[in-house]
């Protein structure tokens, strides 16, 4: 299985603020990696698909990028409605693998 | 509006069965692959198993800790997937969610996207 190493757990940033999460791939994933954002008894909702395609909807703070095994996700401008847990997510192969989850708290 | 609603959820006991069921709506049913994603306090989100779609030979495919014990399955005429869970173990407690991978022309290109769109899921507890 294709393990997703994302980092860190947990952060903690102010409003207005950049914040960056990274997700590593144990093998070539191309760009077959998807971001979560879950709030609190919530389904996670994508957010970003192909490692840097921007789901319909979402605001333009959000980002990603990278390709192959190394990937980022940014958020500029926090604002207080982010306050969630992110994941990213490998799609190349069955079993689809998620990353451990990075819980993002407002200063 | 595109709407997954899971039912079917609840408490059972080491070594017993359950059927979860994802009603969908607001688009091609039948067009679409199905999965579950379950997810623990402990293990974060599991990918359990997808369904393909009919034209693309409705195979399906489990990850190893459920294989051989669960079945999913679909019927395009109620478009509804099915999650049937038999000889369950605590360690299948969790929410377990559908979630749909299917092709999105909205944009000047199409683009096959994996889960744009999950249920509210639904909880079981395996317990005695």
């Amino acid at each position: 299985d294709i393990q997703m190493t994302q980092s860190p757990s947990s952060l903690s940033a102010s409003v207005g603020d950049r914040v960056t999460i990274t997700c590593q791939a144990s093998q070539d994933i191309t760009n077959y990696l998807n971001w979560y954002q879950q709030k609190p008894g919530k389904a996670p909702k994508l957010l970003i698909f192909d490692a840097s395609i921007l789901e319909t909807g979402v605001p333009s703070r959000f980002s990603g990028s990278g390709s192959v095994t190394d990937f980022t996700f940014t958020i500029s401008n926090l604002q207080p409605e982010d306050i969630a847990t992110y994941y990213c997510q490998q799609c190349d192969e069955i079993p689809y693998t998620f990353g451990q989850g990075t819980k993002l708290e407002i200063k | 509006e595109v709407q997954l609603v899971e039912s079917g959820g609840g408490l059972v006991q080491p070594g017993g069965s359950l059927r979860l069921s994802c009603a969908a709506s607001g688009f091609t049913f039948s067009d679409a692959w199905m999965s579950w994603v379950r997810q623990t306090p402990g293990k974060g989100l599991e990918w359990v198993g997808r369904i393909k779609s009919k034209i693309d030979d409705g195979t399906t495919d489990y990850a190893a800790p459920v294989k051989g014990r669960f079945a999913i399955s679909r019927d395009d005429s109620r478009n509804t997937v099915y999650l049937q869970m038999n000889t369950l173990k605590t360690e299948d407690t969790a929410v377990y969610y559908c979630a749909r991978e299917a092709r999105d022309c909205s944009r000047s290109t199409c683009y096959w996207i994996t889960y744009d769109k999950w249920g509210q899921g639904t909880l079981v507890t395996v317990s005695s």
